[in-house]
């Protein structure tokens, strides 16, 4: 059974930092390309971020260029997002999941992050 | 990196047929075969019912098609059913080795 746990999240002040874990299981993740995909309360989905299977090649929206890194731990299934200098704007539920044929195929449940004084 | 546009909202009887659009660029939709579909029911994660234009997943109903012409991608639900309801997103890959979401459409079953 495949199994996505995104893990991390919770209430920080702006101009903080936070790191999101995705544990994974049942894929092959040394395999994927990997994203993170986050949703503002109320609002739409938005691509944040993606990495190649062996971490040598990344991508970032716009909006998190220069303040957020994407990562992975192939020994460990993990991946993960190392979010700095958070923005009221990024409070969201934050997804990773495995890309499959340029989609997103298998979503976890999400960690609910909340940038707030 | 504009977000795909979506009609805001759709709405269609139990058994008819219902559309969504999907309106890029040249930059993502309409240069690349890359564009997939979600549906999000309230409260929950999204699920792929459309990938690579076309494609379904196993397991999702033939009454959902996707196809694309130029720079818009469509969703269309065939025999609308009332679990049918919920918020729908599209995804285009795009020039920039980046990815792009709709807007989201809300179905709604009268």
């Amino acid at each position: 059974e495949v199994q996505l746990v995104e893990s991390g999240g919770g209430l920080v002040q702006p101009g903080g930092s936070l790191r999101l874990s995705c544990a994974t299981s049942g894929f092959t993740f040394s395999s994927s390309w990997m994203h993170w995909v986050r949703q503002a309360p109320g609002k739409g989905l938005v691509w944040v971020s993606r990495i190649k299977s062996d971490g040598s090649i990344t991508s970032y929206a716009d909006s998190v260029k220069g303040r957020f890194t994407i990562s992975r731990d192939n020994a460990k299934n993990t991946l993960y997002l190392q979010m700095n200098s958070l923005r009221a704007e990024d409070t969201a539920v934050y997804y990773c999941g495995p890309q499959g044929h340029y989609a997103f195929d298998i979503w976890g449940q999400g960690t609910m992050v909340t940038v707030s004084s | 990196q504009s977000a795909l546009t979506q009609p805001p909202s759709v709405s269609g009887s139990p058994g008819q047929s219902v559309t969504i659009s999907c309106t890029g660029a040249s930059s993502d939709v309409g240069s690349y075969n890359r564009v997939s579909w979600y549906q999000q029911p309230p409260g929950t994660a999204p699920k792929l019912m459309i990938y690579e234009v076309t494609n379904r997943p196993s397991g999702v109903p033939d009454r959902f098609s996707g196809s694309k012409s130029g720079n818009t991608a469509s969703l269309t639900i065939s025999g609308l059913q009332a679990e049918d309801e919920a918020d729908y997103y599209c995804s285009s890959y795009t020039s920039n080795s980046t990815f792009v979401f709709g807007t989201g459409t809300k179905v709604t079953v009268l």
